[in-house]
């Protein structure tokens, strides 16, 4: 079954861009039905839906975002990644990679997480 | 795109039924079906529980169940175990393929 893995620096410098990869396994991000997404948490917060890449390529932000990141995919490394400019300590959270099947808007699986601290 | 509004905290007795409410607008929840729900032990990543409202993924107990009316879905778990204790989360399409998540709410098994 699909297994996804989060990596990138846990540390960011304020005003830098952070860039996060993700590495799905046991199926293609190239094949239909899915839109692979970022979500983060912030410290003892709730989920917030950053955004995501369906595999035809198009991606979608969360607006109150969307000035900011980028999401894309490499197809022949299986990953897609996201980067976010100008990162403020606001920024400090745990993200998820994660799989939102098609057609029912639903997370159906869900990276580790990976710690990104924003710190001068 | 404002975060969908979960009370803070619930809790049950082992044994008890307890529900909670995940409230949106006309805009998400009252819009569409495509409400789901994630449960999320400490330090873990989040579980897929339910789907459309009221569809469980394979593998997730019939103790978990969903309705919705109007603005408001509902997560409801039945004969309260302790190992559901934890952090449950809803989430709503939002119209141009964009989600939003509920705030979060505490479950605590008393």
């Amino acid at each position: 079954q699909v297994q996804l893995q989060e990596s990138g620096p846990g540390l960011v410098t304020p005003a830098q861009t952070m860039s996060l990869t993700c590495t799905v396994s046991g199926d293609s991000i190239s094949s239909g039905g899915s839109y692979w997404s970022w979500i983060r948490q912030h410290p003892g917060k709730g989920l917030e839906w950053i955004g995501y890449i369906h595999n035809s390529g198009r991606t979608y932000f969360n607006p109150s975002l969307k000035s900011r990141i980028s999401i894309s995919a490499d197809t022949s490394k299986n990953q897609f990644s996201l980067n976010l400019n100008s990162v403020t300590a606001a920024d400090t959270a745990v993200y998820y990679c994660a799989r939102v099947i098609d057609g029912l808007a639903a997370v159906g699986r869900w990276g580790q997480g990976t710690l990104v601290t924003v710190f001068s | 795109q404002s975060a969908l509004t979960q009370p803070p905290s619930a809790s049950g007795s082992p044994g008890q039924s307890v529900t909670i409410s995940c409230t949106g607008t006309s805009n998400d929840i009252g819009h569409s079906n495509f409400v789901s729900w994630y449960q999320q032990h400490p330090g873990k990543a989040p579980k897929f529980m339910l789907y459309e409202v009221t569809k469980r993924p394979s593998g997730v107990p019939d103790r978990f169940s969903g309705s919705k009316s109007g603005n408001t879905a509902s997560l409801t778990v039945s004969g309260l175990q302790a190992e559901d204790e934890a952090d449950y989360y809803c989430c709503s399409y939002a119209g141009g393929n964009t989600l939003v998540f509920g705030g979060g709410t505490k479950l605590t098994v008393l």
